[in-house]
């Protein structure tokens, strides 16, 4: 199974500042037919998970410009450019190329 | 809306059985895989189990092989999980999910397991 490592797993972030979260894959997760099936999901304390971004890049809708996210092959990375207090949570990727689908192991922001 | 709204979790004991039913609304259900993914308490997100929009393929994690079936009801909108023998350490909260990018997840259904 491809292993996702993320870093770090905690993130004490202040308001208003940046945020980034790396995760990083065993395996080059670029699919056959193109595409890289790295997605990003938030859970709120308390909530069910809720996907933000798709195929790497792509904002699902309802989720603000402030979160984006980049990468390639195996290397991905998660930013949030001004985190507010509702952006409190565990952040988790997740790679749908290779099955079983896999996890990364969660990052907890919190707000310093 | 998308809605998907678990049902069927409890307290068992080990060794014994239990089905989890997702209702399932607000889209063509019979068009998307759909999965089972669960999280033990204060742990991560595993992947469970998926099948094919119309029933004919299904896939499960190594652990639940054998014990877990997952089966889908299309005229019905409901997405199914038999689980049997089961152990401790399939105690979680078990979310019923749309499609392979898991794009929309339910509220959950705590599973615990114990004596």
């Amino acid at each position: 199974d491809v292993v996702m490592t993320q870093s770090p797993l905690s993130l004490p972030v202040t308001l208003g500042q940046p945020a980034s979260i790396s995760c990083r894959s065993s395996q080059s997760l670029v699919y056959s037919d193109g595409n890289t099936y790295l997605n990003w999901f938030q859970q709120r304390p308390g909530q069910s998970p809720r996907r933000l971004i798709y195929k790497v890049s792509n904002r699902d809708s309802g989720v603000p410009d402030r979160f984006s996210g980049s990468g390639s092959d195996t290397d991905f990375t998660l930013k949030i450019s001004r985190v507010e207090a509702e952006d409190v949570g565990v952040y988790y990727c997740m790679q749908a190329t290779h099955w079983p689908g896999t996890f990364g192991q969660g990052t907890k922001v919190e707000i310093k | 809306e998308v809605q998907l709204v678990e049902s069927g979790g409890g307290l068992v004991q080990p060794g014994g059985s239990l089905r989890l039913s997702c209702a399932a609304s607000g889209f063509t259900f019979s068009s998307d895989w759909m999965h089972w993914v669960r999280q033990a308490p204060g742990e991560g997100l595993v992947w469970v189990s998926r099948v094919k929009s119309d029933g004919s393929s299904t896939y499960y994690a190594d652990s639940v092989k054998g014990r877990f079936t997952i089966s889908r009801d299309n005229a019905k909108n409901t997405l199914y999980l038999q689980m049997n023998s089961l152990r401790a350490d399939d105690t979680a909260v078990y979310y019923c999910v749309r499609d392979n990018l898991l794009r929309d997840w339910g509220q959950g259904t705590l599973v615990t397991v114990s004596s």
